[in-house]
């Protein structure tokens, strides 16, 4: 498609249920970032990867956290036994990478607003 | 280690003055330094991108932004604002390479008066 699509745009879960958030990236980029927005926090990195993995982690906030992404296009953050804190937006971006930064510029979708009840 | 630090969490200005929203930067390395805006319910949209050429910056819509590495600023500013420019700016820092996760500051909220 033209530019990053995330779905649901959005979901309301009870607490406890797993839910799963989906990017798709912009065809041919590389690299997909995915970000949480919360009230008071800001947007925070979660996991990027390049490619099918994910050589960076380390800003998911517990092990109820996990991401995969196949084919090199669609990827899918898993969200696990959702606490009430985990409500936020959650963004997705994907990037051309290269060595020259020019190519980095993150194209981001429109997210998807959890509320966890 | 970097940082992004966005000076006002929130500005008020009228239709047909100038926007100026601050932003200073803490980095290692020659960032690469980014302004996006999100309107309400929408994605992020990139304004500007500085990468080490020309150290003042046009954007869309009329913004442009000036590094001053002398000050660590990277303010963005518009000589007239618009109804249509209400919305949440973000300050952005990446020291780029293959990685290049960025770095947001908290945003500035923008509100523009008839």
């Amino acid at each position: 498609g033209a530019g990053v699509s995330q779905s649901p745009s959005n979901k309301v879960t009870e607490k406890g249920k797993d839910v799963e958030l989906r990017c798709d990236p912009i065809s041919g980029h590389t690299a997909l970032y995915w970000y949480r927005q919360s009230l008071g926090q800001g947007l925070e990195f979660l996991i990027y990867f390049q490619g099918n993995s994910a050589p960076d982690k380390s800003g998911l906030p517990s092990d109820r956290f996990s991401a995969e992404r196949t084919g090199g296009s669609v990827s899918t953050l898993t969200i696990q036994r959702t606490q009430q804190e985990d409500s936020a937006v959650y963004l997705c971006a994907s990037s051309l990478v290269g060595q020259v930064v020019t190519k980095n510029i993150q194209y981001f979708g429109a997210g998807t607003r959890l509320s966890v009840l | 280690a970097q940082s992004v630090t966005q000076l006002d969490s929130h500005v008020s200005v009228s239709e047909g003055t100038p926007v100026l929203l601050r932003c200073n930067y803490s980095s290692s390395y020659s960032p690469s330094l980014f302004w996006y805006v999100q309107h309400p319910n929408k994605g992020l949209q990139l304004l500007l991108k500085y990468t080490s050429a020309a150290t003042l910056v046009k954007g869309i819509n009329g913004f442009e932004a000036e590094f001053k590495k002398s000050e660590t600023s990277f303010h963005l500013t518009k000589p007239s604002a618009h109804m249509s420019d209400a919305a949440e700016y973000f300050c952005v820092v990446s020291e780029g390479g293959s990685q290049g996760n960025l770095i947001f500051g908290k945003g500035t909220k923008l509100s523009v008066k008839p």
